[in-house]
């Protein structure tokens, strides 16, 4: 268990939806960092926040948004849903600014 | 932007043999980590390698980094069935105000007994 916590774990929706993922670091880590797993793209980095500003900034597209709330836990909001982002969503988190990076278990998202 | 190759995509070794994974960037990076992810579960941290030329080890596994800081690879000795999983580099590249931890495609590895 690396004591970062994503939720829902499965999460099923239609096309043209929108959803919130939850995610919560590890006690005491400040920086947290969203990244999508699809079968062809490997894991891709989307967006960091770090103690509740952005930090840095992938390849995250424009119907995709997430903030870091002042407890730390971040979201990840998806909207006008497509079936291409159909995904593993995973959160992890670190310390600091910079450093080992600790992955939830993940979000098993699937757009029909 | 920033990337980080890694090959091969996918290797079948007999239990016994030796495994090698690459990846290289095409910008100094600031440091390489590494992560495994077993089927089915999430990216475990391995270990991360910070001055050029490093060599680490974990029992079987060696890492190591490149001179240039560019490159680096992963050599598993003597597979087991255990080491089964995806191996995934990351590139961390040291922004203005954050960092930005890029994974390569990573490899697949599959361990026949």
């Amino acid at each position: 268990d690396s004591g970062v916590t994503q939720t829902p774990k499965h999460l099923i929706t239609a096309t043209g939806q929108r959803v919130t993922l939850r995610c919560s670091p590890r006690s005491g880590d400040l920086s947290v960092y969203w990244y999508q797993q699809s079968l062809d793209q490997g894991l891709q980095f989307l967006i960091q926040y770090y103690n509740g500003e952005e930090r840095a900034k992938g390849n995250i597209l424009e119907r995709f948004s997430a903030q870091q709330f002042p407890d730390l836990h971040s979201e990840l909001n998806l909207s006008s849903l497509e079936l291409g982002d159909s995904a593993l969503y995973f959160c992890a988190s670190s310390v600091e600014v910079r450093g080992t990076a600790f992955f939830g278990q993940g979000t098993r998202l699937t757009v029909v | 932007g920033q990337q980080v190759m890694q090959i091969p995509q996918y290797q079948h070794v007999q239990e016994g043999e030796d495994f090698t994974t690459y990846c290289n960037s095409s910008t100094t990076l600031s440091n390489i980590q590494w992560y495994k992810q077993r089927p089915g579960g999430h990216p475990v941290f391995l270990i991360q390698l910070v001055k050029s030329g490093e060599v680490k080890k974990q029992k079987r596994l060696t890492f190591q980094f490149g001179e240039a800081k560019k490159n680096s690879s992963l050599h598993i000795t003597a597979t087991q069935t255990t080491d089964v999983g995806t191996y995934f580099c990351a590139g961390d590249w040291l922004m203005e105000y954050g960092n930005k931890l890029v994974f390569g495609a990573g490899t697949i590895l599959r361990v026949k007994s």
